[in-house]
């Protein structure tokens, strides 16, 4: 297994739809992140997630509304979104929030492209 | 904004050359790196220099960190084809908690 798992890798969904994205690490990591990856933009930080609580919501639209079970998983549910949602999404890990400061390194997943029609 | 900001957008090389790319960025720092990103995969992370840090080598990689202009660049010698890649630079700042903000990135491509 891969440190980080994005599932599914292509997504094509309507507006009106419901669908979630998921990842999976297993680095052992207490932090996890969404980050949003759009065409000639830089990479958008979209939600923190420490120890299971959010600690960042990055003035992201409610039509995404993520969920974090326990410190290895990581879900974005999708709904109603427009077509300028379409874009690549990446979730990362770190060791934790406090790690960050000194080593600095995210682990990232694949990506899940998604597209809106 | 913390965002920061690669310099060139784009960089097409022989295999061989040297590459160089730049990045600048907005506000005080607590560390810099860089990372690689091939065609629509995930980000994978190179290399990491700390605000109190001039320079720093791996492999063929080396960084420099100007913190009086707020700048870094990323030299790849002796580049390969394998090189063929999207570059970031992301900067890790402390804003109520650690923040990692990414740029643009440059596409560096390799010509065999």
């Amino acid at each position: 297994e891969t440190g980080v798992t994005q599932t599914p890798r292509h997504l094509v969904m309507g507006m009106t739809n419901k669908k979630s994205l998921k990842c999976e690490q297993h680095l052992g990591h207490n932090a996890m992140y969404w980050y949003k990856q759009s065409a000639k933009k830089p990479l958008e930080l979209m939600f923190v997630y420490s120890l299971e609580e959010r600690v960042e919501n990055n003035s992201v639209p409610s039509r995404f509304s993520p969920e974090c079970p326990n410190s290895s998983h990581l879900f974005l549910h999708l709904h109603t979104l427009q077509p300028e949602d379409s874009a690549l999404y990446l979730c990362a890990s770190s060791q934790d929030l406090i790690q960050l400061i000194i080593a600095g390194e995210l682990f990232f997943g694949e990506g899940s492209r998604l597209t809106v029609l | 904004s913390q965002q920061g900001e690669e310099d060139p957008q784009a960089l097409s090389i022989q295999e061989g050359e040297n590459a160089t790319m730049n990045c600048s960025y907005k506000t005080s720092i607590n560390n810099l790196q860089w990372y690689r990103q091939n065609s629509g995969r995930g980000l994978v992370h190179l290399i990491l220099i700390r605000s109190n840090e001039r320079e720093k080598h791996s492999g063929r990689l080396r960084v420099t960190l100007d913190t009086s202009k707020k700048s870094s660049s990323l030299l790849i010698t002796a580049s390969r084809a394998a090189d063929t890649a999207s570059y970031f630079c992301a900067s890790s700042y402390s804003g109520g908690y650690q923040k990692v903000t990414f740029g643009i990135g440059t596409k560096l491509q390799v010509i065999p």
